[in-house]
C-alpha cells in the first residue's frame, strides 16, 4: 500500500516561496500515473493545486498556475511543490495525494504552512 | 470552470436515520469523473465513492452514490456515530482540473 509523507517549513514569510516535498513509500513513483497536491485553509474546504506524472508532465489549477511548480524526483521517489509570492491567503494544510483514476485515493497526513512575518 | 454546489450546507440527523446529500454541477459531467470524500475533524479526507457510484476499498455498503449529468447524490442508509463528518464532492474536467464542492457538514441532532 502506498504511503505519502509531506515535509517542509511550517512558517513562510509573505512574498517568499513555499517549498514542500512528498516522500512516497510502498511502491515506486514510476508505477504511479499521477500525484497531486491539495490544500485546505483552516476551517475551509479543499482546493486542488496541481498534479504531476512520473514522466514529469504537470498540470496546474488555473487559479494558481502563475505561481506553482510541481516537480518529480524519481531517484528519491518523491515529488515537490513550490508556490511563489505567498500571502496570508496561502496559509493552509497542504496534502500530497496519489491519483486513482479521476480522484485522489491515498493521502498524506498533511502539513500546516502558515504565511506570516 | 465547472462549479459544484452541495446542499444542504449542514444536515442535522440522528444515528439510525438516512442521510441524503446533494451535489449539483454547473454543467453536465461524466459520471466517471464524480467522486465523494469524507473528512472528520483533524483527519485526512478519505475517498468514499468514485465514478459516481462505486465504493472505494473498505467503504461500508451503507454508503452509496448515484446520479448523472448535473445532479449527484450521496446516501448513507443508516447513520452510524462515526459517519458524522464533512462530505465533499469532486469532479474532474479535461484537460486536467479537479474542483471540489464547498462541503456538507453532517451533524448529530
Amino acid at each position: 500500500q502506498v504511503q505519502l509523507q509531506e515535509s517542509g517549513p511550517g512558517l513562510v514569510k509573505p512574498s517568499e516561496t513555499l517549498s514542500l516535498t512528498c516522500a512516497v513509500s510502498g511502491g515506486s513513483i514510476s508505477t504511479i500515473n499521477y500525484l497531486s497536491w491539495v490544500r485546505q485553509p483552516p476551517g475551509k474546504g479543499l482546493e486542488w493545486i496541481g498534479q504531476i506524472h512520473h514522466s514529469g508532465s504537470a498540470n496546474y489549477n488555473p487559479s494558481l498556475k502563475s505561481r506553482v511548480t510541481i516537480l518529480v524526483d524519481k531517484s528519491r521517489n518523491q515529488f515537490s511543490l513550490r508556490l511563489s509570492s505567498v500571502t496570508a491567503a496561502d496559509t493552509a494544510i497542504y496534502y500530497c495525494a496519489k491519483n486513482g483514476g479521476y480522484n485522489q485515493d491515498y493521502w498524506g497526513q498533511g502539513t500546516l504552512v502558515t504565511v506570516s512575518s | 470552470e465547472i462549479v459544484l454546489t452541495q446542499s444542504p450546507g449542514t444536515l442535522f440527523l440522528s444515528p439510525g436515520e438516512r442521510a441524503t446529500l446533494s451535489c449539483r454541477a454547473s454543467q453536465s459531467i461524466s459520471s466517471t469523473y464524480l467522486a465523494w470524500y469524507q473528512q472528520k475533524p483533524g483527519q485526512v479526507p478519505r475517498l468514499l465513492i468514485y465514478g459516481a457510484s462505486s465504493r472505494a476499498t473498505g467503504i461500508p455498503d451503507r454508503f452509496s452514490g448515484s446520479g448523472s449529468g448535473t445532479d449527484f447524490t450521496l446516501t448513507i442508509s443508516t447513520l452510524e456515530p462515526e459517519d458524522f463528518a464533512v462530505y465533499y464532492c469532486q469532479q474532474y474536467s479535461s484537460p486536467a482540473l479537479y474542483t471540489f464542492g464547498q462541503g456538507t457538514k453532517l451533524q448529530i441532532k
